[in-house]
């Protein structure tokens, strides 16, 4: 009965292949996000959209595209992997603006660009 | 844009000895300040957060962060760590209202039974 869920949970993959990671939540929450985690680095944002017509660009943006298909669903995609994407990625949600900016985690994606 | 520093990257103890994880960040305006956890092969999870109020926070499993706004500071502490607390441990921040989180670097802390 996990809130927000991702899939697949491991994903390998050659370079050039187009993959897409999907985020599902059930927290009725409007804004969702796509990280991506690299040892060292911490967490950063690729992509985030605050409701299902609103998408922005994160910090880390190039070689990834994202599709808000639902209030509950985030799709990120790679177009066209490459080695350097090899990273674990994370999806999460907040609710609608206000002071309270907690965000909520999924178990992550752990992808391996061969 | 806000920015989060944290120190001493890698953080290796004994049980029982005390814990404290600087983290410093970057922003002109009112912030709310949180640490999550990540135990190994598991996802983020909130330990404590600060929005107003109090600037002495406490969280879960007997983690406490002080929030001094001079110093533009929000530490974590732990007066006694257990083995179980082996996680690598996040500064965020995010602007009041934007809604758009920065991260530290992380913590590796490993906890020696």
């Amino acid at each position: 009965d996990a809130d927000v869920t991702q899939t697949p949970r491991n994903r390998i993959t050659k370079t050039g292949k187009r993959i897409m990671l999907e985020c599902s939540q059930t927290k009725g929450h409007d804004r969702m996000y796509w990280y991506r985690q690299d040892p060292g680095l911490g967490l950063r944002l690729i992509y985030y959209s605050f409701d299902v017509k609103d998408i922005n660009k994160g910090e880390i943006s190039d070689g990834y595209s994202v599709s808000r298909q639902a209030q509950a669903k985030f799709s990120l995609s790679l177009e066209s992997a490459i080695p350097n994407q090899t990273a674990l990625y994370f999806c999460a949600t907040s609710e609608t603006g206000g002071e309270y900016n907690e965000q909520f985690f999924g178990p992550g994606t752990r992808l391996t660009v061969l | 844009a806000q920015s989060v520093s944290q120190h001493n990257h890698h953080v290796i103890l004994s049980e029982a000895a005390s814990l404290e994880l600087g983290c410093n960040y970057s922003y002109g305006g009112t912030v709310n300040l949180f640490w999550y956890v990540q135990y190994p092969g598991q996802h983020l999870q909130l330990l404590l957060k600060y929005f107003s109020g109090d600037p002495l926070v406490k969280g879960i499993k007997g983690f406490e962060a002080e929030f001094i706004k001079s110093k533009f500071s929000f530490n974590l502490r732990k007066p006694s760590v257990q083995w179980s607390d082996t996680a690598e441990y996040f500064c965020a921040v995010t602007g009041y209202g934007n809604n758009r989180l920065a991260f530290g670097k992380g913590n590796q802390v490993v906890v020696i039974p």
